[in-house]
């Protein structure tokens, strides 16, 4: 079946510090997408990204899709940062298929 | 913000009783998911639609039933609710689909007991 696996699975940082986030997909995509489901449960959109690279304020996404992966930069976290990190990825149909998500904590 | 609502926020069931989640969207968008979160799962589609009384199974999809006769809503019925049905349900929208981003709602957090 379909796989979309993030690594890595959690990551503890001290604020201030840089990160890399990588996901990785088995088949060739027709979109991408980060999001930040934040300590309340909310989803929040980051990146669409089917390729090439795409950079909002400390984030950046980076998807190379002939080599099927995508990496999500963050420089200089903050404690708002903490949070799971997903990719989800659709495989030619209409179904958006997630990776099981990073776990960042921001360590004051 | 996407405009999207999920209704209830939070409910608690007793197993063996129909419960009906509510998604409603303000952007007119085409495509309609149901998802569930679990613990070590990450996020699984249950249903989704593409369309007005066009539906379509996810991978997660025993157990449940969804209606769209309009195109601002999307209801996800748990025909008689299990303890293994116990999860946050997420709600999301695309405006057709594959190629365009998808918003998601805010969840809605059921306990079956």
């Amino acid at each position: 079946g379909i796989q979309v696996e993030q690594s890595p699975p959690d990551l503890i940082l001290q604020e201030g510090a840089n990160s890399t986030l990588r996901c990785n997909f088995s088949d060739s995509v027709n979109n991408l997408q980060w999001f930040h489901q934040n300590p309340w449960g909310q989803l929040i959109n980051l990146f669409y990204i089917p390729s090439g690279t795409k950079q909002n304020g400390r984030l950046s996404a980076t998807t190379v899709a002939t080599e099927r992966y995508s990496l999500l930069y963050i420089s200089s976290s903050q404690t708002t940062d903490s949070g799971v990190y997903f990719c989800a990825v659709h495989f030619g149909n209409e179904k958006l298929t997630f990776g099981t998500g990073t776990r960042l904590t921001i360590i004051p | 913000d996407a405009g999207i609502t999920q209704s209830p926020r939070h409910k608690v069931t007793e197993t063996g009783t129909p419960v009906t989640l509510r998604c409603h969207q303000t952007e007119n968008h085409r495509y309609m998911y149901w998802y569930r979160q679990d613990p070590g799962h990450g996020l699984r589609l249950i249903h989704y639609s593409y369309g007005v009384k066009d539906t379509d199974k996810g991978e997660v999809s025993d157990g449940y039933s969804v209606s769209r006769s309009k195109t601002e809503d999307f209801l996800l019925t748990l025909e008689s609710a299990t303890s293994s049905q116990t999860s946050v349900y997420f709600c999301a929208i695309s405006a057709i689909g594959r190629n365009t981003e998808a918003f998601f709602g805010q969840g809605t957090r059921l306990t079956v007991v």
